[in-house]
C-alpha cells in the first residue's frame, strides 16, 4: 500500500513570496489533515478535510494561508505572502476516520520543510 | 487550556538500556498515541492507546487513565532507536471537532552504540 505523498519535500522562498505544497493522502482515506511543525515543537493543526469538505481551520492564519481539497483525494496548502515565522515542516497526514467514529490512525507524509528567508 | 507534556526533553542512552518517556494530559481523553519521528520529518505511528497496554517487539506503550498518564518503553534499546518520540491526544471534546490530536514537544533520544 502506497504511503502519503508529498511535494516538493524541500523549499526555499524569500519571505513575501508565495508557496504551494501537495498531498497526495492514502487511497480511499476520506479524512486529510494538514500540520504546521516548527523546529523544536509537536505538529500543529492548520487543517482537517473530511472528504472536499472543512472540519475545522480554526488555527489556519488565513490572511496568508489556504488550503483545498477539490475531489476529495489530492490537497494544496498554499502560502501567500510567506514570513518568516512560516519556515517549519509541513506535513500531511489522511485516515480513514468516518463520521461518528471515534478515533482512527493517522498516516504521515514525509514533510515539507520550508525556509523562509 | 488543553496540553500535553512530555518528558523528559531529551534522552541519550547506551546501547542496551531500558528507555521510559512519558507523556501527561490534562482532561479526559479518547485516545492516545505515540509516534516515532526520524530526521527528515518522517512521522510513524507506533501505538493508538485509549487503555491498559500495548506491545510490539521492543516497544512497550501503558496508559493510565485516572492518573491521565502514559509511558512508552524501550527494552534493550538500540542506536536505530534514535528518534524524536511524541506522545499525542485526542480529547474526548476539543471545539467539537472530531478527530482533532493535540502533540507533544516530543522526546528527542539518541542511543550510544
Amino acid at each position: 500500500e502506497a504511503g502519503v505523498a508529498q511535494s516538493p519535500r524541500y523549499k526555499i522562498i524569500e519571505k513575501r513570496q508565495s508557496v504551494a505544497f501537495w498531498c497526495n493522502p492514502i487511497s480511499g482515506h476520506a479524512t486529510l489533515y494538514w500540520y504546521q511543525q516548527i523546529l523544536g515543537q509537536g505538529p500543529k493543526l492548520l487543517i482537517q478535510f473530511q472528504n472536499n469538505g472543512v472540519v475545522d481551520d480554526s488555527q489556519l492564519p488565513k490572511d496568508r494561508f489556504s488550503a483545498e481539497r477539490l475531489k476529495g483525494v489530492d490537497s494544496t496548502l498554499k502560502i501567500q505572502p510567506a514570513k518568516l515565522e512560516d519556515s517549519a515542516v509541513y506535513l500531511c497526514a489522511s485516515s480513514s476516520l468516518r463520521p461518528g467514529q471515534g478515533t482512527d490512525t493517522q498516516y504521515f507524509g514525509p514533510g515539507t520543510r520550508l525556509t523562509v528567508l | 487550556k488543553n496540553e500535553v507534556e512530555q518528558s523528559p526533553q531529551n534522552l541519550t542512552a547506551q546501547e542496551g538500556e531500558f528507555i521510559t518517556i512519558n507523556c501527561s494530559y490534562s482532561v479526559g481523553i479518547s485516545a492516545l498515541h505515540w509516534l516515532q519521528q526520524h530526521p527528515g520529518g518522517g512521522i510513524v505511528s507506533l501505538f493508538m492507546l485509549s487503555s491498559g497496554k500495548k506491545k510490539h517487539g521492543r516497544l512497550i506503550a501503558t496508559i493510565n487513565i485516572q492518573e491521565k498518564h502514559s509511558s512508552l518503553h524501550i527494552t534493550a534499546s538500540h542506536p536505530r532507536d534514535s528518534a524524536v518520540y511524541i506522545c499525542a491526544v485526542r480529547y474526548s471534546y476539543y471545539g467539537g471537532s472530531q478527530g482533532n490530536l493535540i502533540f507533544g514537544k516530543g522526546t528527542k533520544l539518541s542511543v550510544k552504540p
